[in-house]
């Protein structure tokens, strides 16, 4: 099956400079990455998804690229602010199954 | 995107008891999954719950420990039966459209056993 590497596992940067993170996945069939962020005592919520037919995505500060060809994805987020401070998974999946593949996490910390 | 509440949102257990867990979605949905996230940790898929059918379940998750029921399209239970220490989870409830597609999750149950 699928296999989603994440980097790195903790990420601390100051206020206003700029949050990459990473991801790897192993199966050139995975052609949907969604990026969720987890708050504190909260469930994932989607922040931003890509296709494999396109190769960056933008939404205000944050940006999603993909490089098919080497199979690795990234979040990259903007101007950090400290209310972005939370855990990022990447998610990877198959067209035709539902199932996800997540990486396993980013706690980020954006200091004031 | 569809509003997804579960109950209880935490709760303290004792071995060997059970424990169900609702998923209730304000509007009608193709999938819904459950996962488990075990602390610190990433999100681990139990399940697919099916709509009128038995569940999916992933390598390592049986039915007898993890019974999950879907009456209808837009609410889900799952049971975690017997449980012990290592059943000491957060239980997360996700609703989705279909392959391709986002999913979306509800906050989550936070289960202890004691």
């Amino acid at each position: 099956g699928e296999n989603v590497e994440q980097h790195p596992s903790t990420l601390s940067v100051q206020e206003g400079d700029s949050a990459v993170i990473k991801c790897t996945y192993s199966d050139s069939a995975s052609n949907y990455f969604p990026w969720y962020k987890q708050e504190l005592g909260k469930g994932p919520q989607l922040i931003i998804d890509i296709r494999s037919n396109v190769g960056e995505k933008k939404d205000q500060r944050i940006a999603v690229t993909l490089n098919k060809t080497a199979k690795h994805f990234s979040l990259h987020i903007t101007e950090t602010q400290p209310e972005d401070s939370a855990v990022y998974f990447c998610a990877a999946s198959l067209y035709n199954f539902n199932k996800f593949y997540f990486g396993s996490g980013t706690k980020l910390n954006v200091k004031p | 995107s569809a509003v997804i509440s579960q109950k209880p949102s935490r709760d303290i257990c004792q071995r060997g008891t059970s424990l169900t867990i609702q998923c209730q979605v304000d509007s009608q949905v193709t999938m819904m999954f459950w996962y488990r996230q075990q602390p610190g940790q990433s999100l681990t898929l139990i399940a697919t719950a099916n709509q009128g059918s038995e569940a999916t379940y992933e390598s390592g998750f049986v039915i007898d420990k993890f019974p999950i029921s879907r009456p209808n399209l837009t609410f889900s239970t799952l049971t975690v039966s017997n449980m012990s220490p290592e059943d000491s989870s957060i239980y997360l409830c996700s609703v989705g459209e279909g392959a391709g597609q986002p999913q979306h999750f509800g906050d989550g149950t936070r289960l202890s056993i004691l």
